[in-house]
């Protein structure tokens, strides 16, 4: 089971990002997935959760309007474009997966290395 | 907005047992998560719906959740359980994260 996250790298302020996680080794349309960020030297911060069909996405407050979370399942892909970049979202982004099958709503027991965004001019 | 208090270190001695604790309001009726990240790595689940510890977790892991107040136990505690410490849950379609806890083992 793994998860591959890529497409980070420096952006400046204003500009878009659209961050890539190949997943392998398990069913992967049965799991919700997760986009968790953290800035460099601080905690983890939740951005955005799909559902397995991806007819479900939920955003953290900080990204809404501005991050587009969605899948392919017929490519083991998960994506989050990342618009209006700002200074304060440069972090590494891990892509994580859910638990239980089907659950939304539900711990992350598989994490990706993570890709680091920096949002700089 | 909800939010989880973590204390943000913790020290124990080799072989003693490391309790840390995560409060929330009514964090009880909620199921908390316990995430471990060591300096550079990602960060691996420990403990989910509250006690379960899953796959290639040592045993020495365990997890509570009453109250308010949510706790990770860690017993015969090793160096190697040095790491930051994240508790999780989930409120209104929000994954909520504490802001860690780093536990230094000496």
């Amino acid at each position: 089971v793994q998860l591959v996250e890529s497409g980070g790298g420096l952006v400046q302020p204003g500009g878009s990002l659209r961050l890539s996680c190949a997943a392998s080794g398990f069913t992967f349309p049965t799991y919700a997935i997760t986009w968790v960020r953290q800035a460099p030297g601080k905690g983890l911060e939740w951005v955005s959760l799909i559902s397995g069909s991806g007819v479900n996405t939920y955003y953290a407050e900080s990204v809404k309007g501005r991050f587009t979370i969605s899948r392919d399942n017929s490519r083991n892909s998960l994506f989050l474009q990342m618009n209006s970049l700002r200074a304060e979202d440069t972090a590494v982004y891990y892509c994580a997966k859910g638990t239980v099958p089907v659950a939304l709503f539900d711990a992350f027991d598989i994490w990706g290395q993570g890709t680091m965004v920096t949002v700089s001019s | 907005s909800y939010e989880l208090i973590q204390p943000p270190s913790e020290t124990v001695s080799p072989g003693q047992t490391a309790r840390i604790s995560c409060s929330g309001d009514e964090l009880g009726i909620k199921h908390a998560s316990w995430y471990q990240q060591k300096p550079g790595q990602s960060p691996v689940l420990v403990i989910y719906h509250n006690d379960k510890r899953p796959s290639g977790i040592p045993e020495r892991f365990s997890g509570s959740n009453s109250g308010n107040t949510a706790t990770l136990t860690i017993s015969g505690t090793q160096v190697m359980d040095e790491a930051d410490y994240y508790c999780q849950a989930w409120d209104s379609s929000t994954a909520i994260f504490g802001g860690g806890t780093k536990l230094t083992v000496l």
